[in-house]
């Protein structure tokens, strides 16, 4: 266990509505990395957030939205959820000075 | 396209047997590359980071090694287990790669290893 947790762990939702996916750090990180994972592909990045604010975003559109709270927590949101939105949402957690994350058990969001 | 290229995208092994799977990149300049085992629906777990004066690394069962010459690294599996059946992720990152980076990483496919009885 790397002490990242996610809720939930499987979601179903249908085409158009949205869905908020959380994820818990490790205690002492915070920084936290969210990705999509394709079924059968690595992992690709969506964004990032350091003390609240994101300071880094992958190739997503801007209906893939997120939070991190003061004691780093962190959500991603979805709006217009699409067919390819079906995924593995993974979030990672980081501390500063480290090269290492650790990654949560994921959300397995199947879109309908 | 892809900077990490992995290979074999799937292979089946019997169990007690060996196995080496490879990851070829281009990323450069080159920091470090990280071997992860990820089992089905979870999230990967890092088996071995090597930066570039690295040329093999161990983790039990696991030894990873780098030529950053030729750009390419390999994971090999000794004396498989049923409990090694996962998907195994290469990752690279470039120099000057700082906690507010990460999504500069490049993540290989992965290989899909499969042991049977």
């Amino acid at each position: 266990e790397t002490g990242v947790t996610q809720s939930p762990t499987h979601l179903i939702k249908t085409r158009g509505q949205q869905v908020t996916l959380r994820c818990s750090s490790q205690s002492g990180h915070n920084t936290v990395s969210w990705y999509q994972q394709a079924l059968g592909q690595g992992p690709q990045f969506i964004f990032q957030y350091y003390r609240e604010e994101e300071n880094g975003r992958g190739n997503f559109p801007p209906r893939f939205s997120g939070l991190q709270f003061p004691n780093y927590s962190s959500e991603l949101n979805v709006n217009a959820l699409e067919l390819d939105d079906s995924a593995l949402y993974l979030c990672a957690s980081s501390s500063p000075g480290s090269n290492e994350q650790f990654f949560g058990p994921g959300t397995r969001l199947t879109v309908l | 396209k892809n900077q990490v290229e992995q290979s074999p995208q799937s292979l089946i092994i019997l169990e007690g047997k060996n196995c080496t799977l490879q990851c070829n990149y281009t990323v450069s300049p080159f920091s470090n590359l990280r071997w992860y085992k990820q089992d089905t629906g979870r999230g990967p777990v890092s088996l071995t980071i090597m930066t570039f004066s690295e040329n093999t690394k161990s983790n039990g069962r696991y030894t990873a090694t780098l030529d950053a010459d030729t750009k390419q690294s390999s994971l090999h599996i000794t004396a498989s287990q049923l409990s090694d059946s996962a998907s195994y992720i290469c990752v690279v990152s470039a120099s000057g790669m700082t906690t507010d980076s990460w999504g500069k990483l490049q993540f290989g496919a992965g290989t899909q290893v499969v042991v049977t009885p």
